[in-house]
């Protein structure tokens, strides 16, 4: 059964620190890996798609990387805001199985 | 990206009440949909996956009889939470498929139910 771990479960930076979040999956037999966005109660907002036969994606300040051999991505925050402060979540969505699996989420607290 | 819609975005319920939630994709059909629920401070679970014109699969430890799926539609499903009780308050997500952009999937916005 696919397992997902984020870690760390929550991290507090200052303005301005570049910053990794990390996620590890225990099946590489992946079709993509997706990083979301969650504000407090409410939905996913997509940030990075990541198709199996990628390395990384980028998206302005954001920076996703994957390793499927190793079962591990990791989610680059360029020069941290404020306004990033979120839960941010990490899933995989499997080949013979359509659904995505999710890790628990880092919730990020950028302090101005 | 293609667009899914849930509603209600929150609803508030006595006990013993059903209440029915709605997903629909907006600008494309989705022959398969994804329930999911997530408890406060918590990830997301998958509930059950919602197959177009035939039975849902659901997952290990989800009752069928209390949580109803209907996919009558490529653009429309639902889930209806039967006899609700304040342990089913939680935040439910329902995510569907586009094959035109191929491989990922599109989340609603959430629904949020409370049991009183």
């Amino acid at each position: 059964k696919q397992e997902v771990t984020q870690i760390p479960a929550a991290l507090s930076v200052p303005e301005g620190e570049n910053l990794v979040l990390n996620c590890s999956f225990t099946d590489s037999a992946i079709y993509n890996l997706q990083w979301f966005r969650q504000d407090p109660g409410k939905g996913l907002t997509s940030l990075l798609l990541i198709q199996s036969s990628q390395r990384e994606q980028t998206s302005g300040r954001l920076n996703a990387s994957l390793d499927k051999s190793s079962g591990r991505s990791t989610l680059y925050i360029a020069a941290s805001q404020p306004g990033d402060s979120a839960t941010y979540l990490c899933a995989v969505r499997l080949y013979n199985n359509n659904d995505m699996r999710f890790g628990a989420g880092t919730r990020l607290t950028v302090k101005p | 990206g293609a667009v899914v819609s849930q509603h209600p975005s929150w609803v508030i319920c006595k006990s013993g009440t059903s209440v029915k939630i709605e997903c629909r994709s907006l600008d494309f059909q989705a022959t398969t949909m994804f329930w999911y629920r997530q408890f406060p401070k918590q990830s997301l679970m998958l509930m059950a996956t919602s197959n177009e014109g035939s039975k849902a699969t659901y997952e290990q430890g989800v009752e069928k009889d209390k949580f109803l799926i209907n996919h009558a539609s490529l653009t429309l499903s639902t889930l209806t939470v039967t006899s609700a009780h304040p342990e089913d308050s939680s935040f439910y997500i329902c995510s569907a498929g586009s094959n035109r952009v191929y491989g990922e999937l599109f989340f609603g916005e959430g629904s949020r139910l409370t049991v009183l």
